[in-house]
């Protein structure tokens, strides 16, 4: 079966520090790779969204990068965090292939400070 | 813009009762709808999909599509407070580039009383 882990799964950041945050899925290949972004009482926005490895897709500007340097790993970074950017990051895979169902991994919740 | 509106709630039903949770969505050639749950502080989990028009059940879940009306509803029966949770919508959409992405709506919060 498919799983699908982030890590860490809390982190507190002063304003102007970088980030990395990491996500791997395991139990698939070529999955289709998101990262969403969700802050308080709010929906979920979508960041980027990746087909393949080094494809990478941006959906909003902001000061946050998405890299795919492997089939099954994803990281999301930033160079200088903004209080902005507080939130809870969610990592998901879904199949492709006509297949557009979304399993996301647990999180990990940012606190910018 | 495409989009997903679902009523905010608080929904609020007793035990036992049935919970009718409703979503429409824009995109009048969207083929895959979905609906999640998502407690408090964790991420969303995926309950149901549906492809074509009418019901489809799982257990205490019923998921009811209308495309010509552009709604999909979720139906839980027999409601249990564990049910107590926020609803997410999900439809897909197809870019420019063709690749395919999941609109949401904001959520509708459930809250099942004992």
């Amino acid at each position: 079966s498919q799983t699908i882990h982030q890590w860490p799964a809390t982190l507190v950041q002063p304003v102007g520090s970088p980030l990395s945050l990491e996500c791997t899925v395991e139990g698939t290949s070529n999955p289709n790779l998101y990262w969403y972004r969700q802050a308080a009482g709010r929906g979920l926005q979508l960041l980027f969204y990746s087909v393949g490895i080094g494809q990478i897709s941006s959906e909003v500007p902001q000061n946050l990068s998405a890299s795919r340097p492997q089939d099954r790993q994803f990281i999301l970074s930033s160079k200088k965090l903004l209080l902005s950017d507080s939130g809870f990051y969610l990592c998901a895979w879904s199949p492709g292939n006509g297949f557009y169902e979304q399993y996301f991994g647990p999180g990990t919740r940012l606190t910018v400070t | 813009q495409k989009e997903v509106e679902q009523n905010s709630g608080p929904l609020s039903v007793p035990e036992g009762a049935i919970a009718s949770l409703n979503c429409t969505y824009s995109d009048r050639v969207s083929q895959s709808f979905f609906w999640y749950r998502q407690y408090s502080g964790k991420s969303p989990e995926l309950i149901m999909s549906i492809y074509s028009n009418g019901d489809k059940e799982d257990g205490r879940f019923t998921a009811q599509l209308n495309k010509a009306s552009q709604y999909v509803s979720l139906l839980i029966r027999d409601s249990q407070p564990s049910d107590s949770a926020t609803y997410l919508c999900a439809v897909n959409i197809f870019n420019a580039g063709n690749n395919r992405k999941l609109i949401w709506g904001l959520g509708t919060s459930l809250a099942v009383n004992p």
